[in-house]
């Protein structure tokens, strides 16, 4: 099992460029996140998922949209990109019962000029 | 809302040393605890975990006691090694309802570098 992957690992936009971020998972799970992590502030939740179909807006959604078409995947988009979306983006994906544990993918570093 | 709090750091220990992560929240209701850590390079990885008062969650020499009247989860772990190096997320998940259920509150992070 290859667990969460995140596509890209990197990437540099320009201000007001636009991108996608691919998560994928193959544990069959059917909550996923996307997260943000900047230094000092820990993780925070942008959007979430709790099914195919279905989506929802975390703690800091703005600037964001997401889409989950397929079980596996959830993806992250940015229409505009501004310097303040510089950070670290990571997704995870978890069982529907909150003591499961959730399964992080690597991050994808994300640097907006 | 949901908060967690962790001790400043960084943490700079040497090898064999003890150590101890400070670590409270605030939650309404009855909470899951959790320490992620997460490794140079990486993405975050679950250390522990403890779903109801008085629960000790442990993994790798590390433990953490689920207290209740101190609403606190503190890290502790006797004799740390270089590899321990990373950083440390303490964590919450509401047990249950409403919008809250199954996202995580993370606090700040803690970073801890172990000397040989």
């Amino acid at each position: 099992n290859a667990g969460v992957t995140q596509t890209p690992k990197f990437r540099v936009l320009k201000t007001g460029q636009s991108m996608t971020l691919l998560c994928a998972q193959d544990m069959n799970h059917e909550y996923m996140y996307w997260y943000r992590q900047d230094p000092g502030m820990g993780l925070r939740l942008i959007h979430y998922s709790v099914g195919e179909g279905t989506t929802a807006k975390g703690e800091v959604p703005d600037g964001y949209n997401v889409s989950r078409l397929k079980k596996q995947n959830f993806l992250l988009g940015l229409e505009s990109a501004a310097p303040s979306q510089t950070s670290v983006y990571f997704c995870a994906s978890s069982f529907p019962q909150g003591i499961y544990e959730q399964y992080f993918g690597p991050g994808t570093r994300l640097t907006v000029t | 809302g949901d908060s967690v709090t962790q001790m400043e750091g960084p943490v700079t220990l040497s090898e064999e040393a003890f150590l101890t992560i400070n670590c409270t929240y605030t939650a309404t209701g009855y909470p899951s605890l959790f320490w992620y850590v997460q490794y140079p390079g990486e993405g975050l990885q679950l250390l522990l975990k403890a779903t109801k008062a008085d629960d000790k969650g442990s993994n790798k020499g590390f433990e953490a006691t689920y207290r209740k009247e101190t609403t606190s989860f503190h890290l502790e772990k006797g004799s740390v090694q270089v590899s321990d190096s990373a950083v440390y997320f303490c964590a919450l998940i509401r047990s249950a309802g409403g919008t809250s259920y199954g996202k995580l509150t993370f606090g700040q992070g803690t970073i801890l570098t172990v000397h040989p």
